[in-house]
């Protein structure tokens, strides 16, 4: 597609199911990233990777959180037993190839709400 | 920790008129600098840029000025327009695989 996919584009899950969230970046980009954004706050970085290699898992803020790229493309972010202060919009964003001169692009995101 | 911050979170200017978006941050060690434009409901796209070898870039109605010793930037639209309406995030990168965001300034340009 032109641009980055997710879906879905709006989950509601209930305190303590397994969610799984999907990123389609755009054709070739080899750089992929997810970022958390609570109400009110810009975007805060989960993790990076390149190809299918999980570079940097630095921000994901619990082991309940867990992402995937197996084969260099698609990316899955799962959250395990999901909290209410799981409840953001988790945005999925790629690039050629990663510095920072190059642009990122987003995706429209996965509005989770945990009730 | 907060390391890019936007104090003003919203912003209110005429149709024709100059807006400002201001974007402090902490980390020296930011080396290039972003901004990003996020309508509602969409994914933030990117706007403009500067690395910190520059004081200042420009892109028709956008211009992005850094003054590294006060760790400052600002966003200058100019003369904005009503489309231009939208929320205003700032980003730094300091090469790493990370980019940190402000938390966003909206801005809402009236006709």
């Amino acid at each position: 597609g032109a641009g980055v996919s997710q879906s879905p584009r709006y989950k509601v899950a209930k305190r303590g199911q397994d969610v799984a969230l999907r990123c389609d970046p755009i054709s070739g980009h080899v750089s992929l990233f997810w970022y958390q954004q609570a109400l009110g706050q810009g975007p805060e970085f989960l993790t990076y990777f390149q190809n299918e290699a999980q570079l940097d898992k630095s921000g994901l803020p619990s082991d309940r959180f867990f992402a995937e790229r197996p084969e260099g493309s698609v990316s899955t972010l799962k959250i395990q037993r999901t909290q209410q202060e799981d409840s953001a919009v988790y945005l999925c964003a790629s690039s050629l190839v990663w510095d920072p001169g190059n642009t990122i692009y987003f995706g429209e995101g996965s509005w989770l709400t945990v009730v | 920790d907060q390391q890019v911050k936007q104090n003003s979170p919203s912003l209110s200017v005429q149709e024709g008129r100059i807006s400002i978006l201001n974007c402090d941050y902490t980390n020296s060690m930011f080396d290039y600098f972003l901004w990003y434009k996020k309508y509602p409901a969409e994914g933030p796209t990117f706007l403009i840029s500067i690395s910190s070898i520059k004081d200042k870039n420009e892109d028709g109605r956008f211009t992005v000025f850094l003054n590294k010793s006060a760790k400052h930037l600002s966003l200058h639209i100019v003369p904005s327009q009503p489309g231009d309406s939208a929320v205003y995030f700032c980003a730094a990168s300091d090469n790493n695989n990370d980019m940190r965001f402000g938390a966003g300034t909206r801005l809402t340009v009236k006709p």
